[in-house]
């Protein structure tokens, strides 16, 4: 049984570019939730989707974006990327209890 | 602002010993409360939930919640050196999580000395 998985693992871009990163949830779990990890911080919840809507946002911009796929799998998408957006990009999956985090994109803004 | 405190630590303890973790939250309405271990260059990882009064256990890890005191804890017993990790406290708003938003704390590195 896989667990959450995320993709890429690490990403390096250049202030003022686009960035889509992808999250698939673990099986039989339906919501899923993004959160921002800057170092030496506890993760930011960035926002949640359950049924492909989004179902809550945290004080978050309109520039990151997201989508869930009706398999439940989830993008999120950032734009104008800024140096401050360097982070580690965490999903969390769940269904009914607890959430639990895939292993993370690493994203370096430059 | 909903907080949720945490000291930063280092905590260090000796192989064996109990390690007590500590947190305190100001959003009364919390309902649910977690705790994730988190090694260096990893994601969070799941070690207890709690939503009652008391203390639950599992294993070597006893999760403690005081609702009144707006305070949470978490004791390892026994600890052993791969238990050196940060360790991340988080409340939610509702019962069973998953609905919900995780605040967290910043986080408290501990290290168990061999």
């Amino acid at each position: 049984d896989a667990g959450v998985t995320q993709s890429p693992t690490h990403l390096i871009k250049t202030r003022g570019q686009q960035v889509t990163l992808r999250c698939s949830p673990k099986s039989g779990h339906d919501t899923v939730s993004w959160y921002q990890q800057a170092l030496g911080q506890g993760p930011q919840f960035i926002f949640q989707y359950y049924e492909e809507e989004e179902r809550q946002r945290g004080n978050f911009p309109d520039r990151f974006s997201g989508h869930q796929f009706p398999n439940y799998s989830s993008e999120l998408n950032v734009n104008a990327l800024l140096l401050g957006d360097s982070a580690l990009y965490l999903c969390a999956s769940s269904f009914s209890t607890s959430q639990y985090f895939g292993p993370g994109t690493r994203l370096t803004v430059l | 602002q909903k907080e949720v405190e945490q000291n930063s630590g280092p905590l260090s303890v000796p192989e064996g010993a109990i390690a007590s973790l500590n947190c305190t939250y100001s959003d009364r309405g919390s309902q649910s409360f977690f705790w994730y271990r988190q090694y260096s260059g990893k994601s969070p990882e799941l070690i207890m939930f709690i939503y009652s009064n008391g203390d639950k256990e599992d294993g070597r890890f006893t999760a403690q919640l005081n609702k009144a005191s707006q305070y949470v804890s978490l004791l390892i017993r026994d600890s052993q050196p791969s238990d050196s990790a940060t360790y991340l406290c988080a409340v939610a708003p509702g019962g069973g999580g998953s609905n919900y938003k995780l605040t967290f704390g910043k986080g408290t590195l501990l290290t168990v000395n061999p």
